[in-house]
């Protein structure tokens, strides 16, 4: 079925190096959403992105909506310990659907 | 406010063994929702409700079944617990919106373990 793809499926970094997740759609999206879930946690909202082409920062965080509105990506600037966790797109469909996430690792 | 709860936190069954999942919002969210997370398959969605006494099929639904008798309240039921239904449950509630892009919010989860 219709569906968000995330890559990569895990990422180990080193404190201090950037990080990027991928979501890509087949088809063209509305909008979409990520979210963060900590080890342990639940999943939590960050942000929504609407617009073709649209960039949003959240301090370290930048995140992208692709032209053709069909792909996203996360970026996060000098990773820290604290973000580690698993970050999720989600795309609307029928209702929310999240891609399988990518798992970030930050060693010290 | 407390948002989403969910009771209970953690919870063992035996094979066959019937429970219920309490989820509740005090949001006045219309929308609520029950995934189930297992490692590398994201989250999936099993049955969710638009509204007080509706509810509606997700992507995993067989072997649960749900309630939406209050509008605060989201309830998930297993008659004939299977260990393949070992999980993470989350409930989820969102307010009224285009349909798949409202911003959902999670409660803490519930770690079930089917022996």
């Amino acid at each position: 079925g219709q569906q968000v793809m995330q890559i990569p499926q895990y990422q180990h970094v080193q404190e201090g190096e950037d990080f990027t997740t991928y979501c890509n759609s087949s088809t063209t999206l509305s909008n979409i959403q990520w979210y963060k879930q900590r080890p342990g946690g639940h999943p939590v909202f960050l942000i929504q992105l609407v617009k073709s082409g649209e960039v949003k920062k959240q301090k370290r965080l930048t995140f992208q909506f692709g032209e053709a509105k069909k792909n996203s990506s996360l970026h996060i600037t000098a990773t820290q310990t604290t973000d580690v966790g698993t970050y999720f797109c989600a795309g609307p469909w029928s209702t929310l659907t999240f891609g399988k996430g990518t798992m970030l690792l930050v060693s010290p | 406010n407390a948002g989403v709860t969910q009771t209970p936190k953690f919870r063992v069954l035996k094979t066959g063994q019937s429970m219920t999942l309490l989820c509740a919002q005090d949001m006045n969210h219309e929308y609520m929702y029950w995934y189930r997370q297992d490692p590398g398959m994201g989250l999936r969605l099993i049955h969710y409700s638009v509204g007080e006494g509706t509810t509606a099929k997700g992507e995993v639904p067989d072997g649960y079944n749900v309630s939406r008798l209050k509008k605060q309240n989201f309830l998930l039921g297993l008659e004939s617990a299977a260990p393949s239904q070992t999980s993470v449950y989350f409930c989820a509630s969102s307010s009224l919106g285009l349909a798949g892009s409202e911003t959902q919010y999670f409660g803490p989860g519930t770690r079930l373990l089917v022996l």
